[in-house]
């Protein structure tokens, strides 16, 4: 089946540590996105991809890193210079051009300790 | 820049109507979006609109767009309790950006 993974799905870390979610799509879709929600709120844009080797920032990509190396994986790095760091993460993708139809993973829940 | 904006809650009974209403600032955008999320969960796509039709309507679900005023609403029609989600509007291009959600509760 098509979809979009993201693993794990609950992820505990130590302040001062870097830690990497992993998201991968066996869509064939060209366009990644990685979002942060917070409790009662929406989602803001961390970093986006359009193409392999290819990425850029979202409104809020301070203390974050990604590396697009292949079409099917967008890894997100949260690293100790991210300050608020516990929130919920959504990787999702769509392909370019027409409506931009995003399909969401299922979610990384992350908390800092 | 862009913005999006949403009530926070609404409440309706099981076998009701529910509108969920958003609003938004960039003209420029060709499609409109709703998405659903149940909770602990990602989202889903439940429909968009062409910015150059007024209405669209899939089975339970109507999508008005009043591209004057840039207020977008979704109809749920005959609502039921499985559709107690969290609704979020979107707009963009290439990026989107989110409503804060509607939390929608449905009393059976």
């Amino acid at each position: 089946d098509g979809g979009i993974t993201q693993s794990p799905k609950y992820l505990f870390r130590k302040e001062g540590q870097n830690v990497t979610l992993s998201c991968e799509q066996n869509l064939n879709h060209d366009a990644m996105y990685w979002y942060r929600q917070d409790p009662g709120q929406g989602l803001r844009l961390i970093y986006y991809s359009q193409i392999v080797n290819d990425f850029q920032k979202g409104d809020i990509a301070e203390g974050y890193s990604v590396s697009r190396e292949k079409k099917e994986s967008f890894p997100l790095t949260v690293t100790s210079a991210q300050k608020n760091p516990t929130a919920f993460y959504l990787c999702a993708s769509s392909i370019n051009g027409g409506p931009n139809e995003q399909f969401f993973g299922p979610g990384t829940r992350l908390t800092v300790l | 820049g862009e913005d999006v904006e949403q009530s926070l809650f609404l409440s309706v009974r099981e076998g009701d109507s529910s509108v969920i209403n958003c609003t938004y600032t960039d003209s420029s955008s060709t499609y409109l979006y709703w998405y659903k999320q149940e909770p602990g969960a990602g989202l889903q796509l439940l429909t968009y609109i062409f910015s150059n039709m007024d209405m669209k309507q899939d089975q339970r679900l109507t999508v008005l767009l009043n591209k004057k005023d840039k207020h977008l609403s979704l109809r749920i029609a005959d609502t039921q309790t499985g559709d107690s989600a969290i609704y979020f509007c979107a707009e963009g291009g290439n990026m989107l950006t989110f409503g804060g959600g509607t939390r929608l509760m449905v009393k059976p």
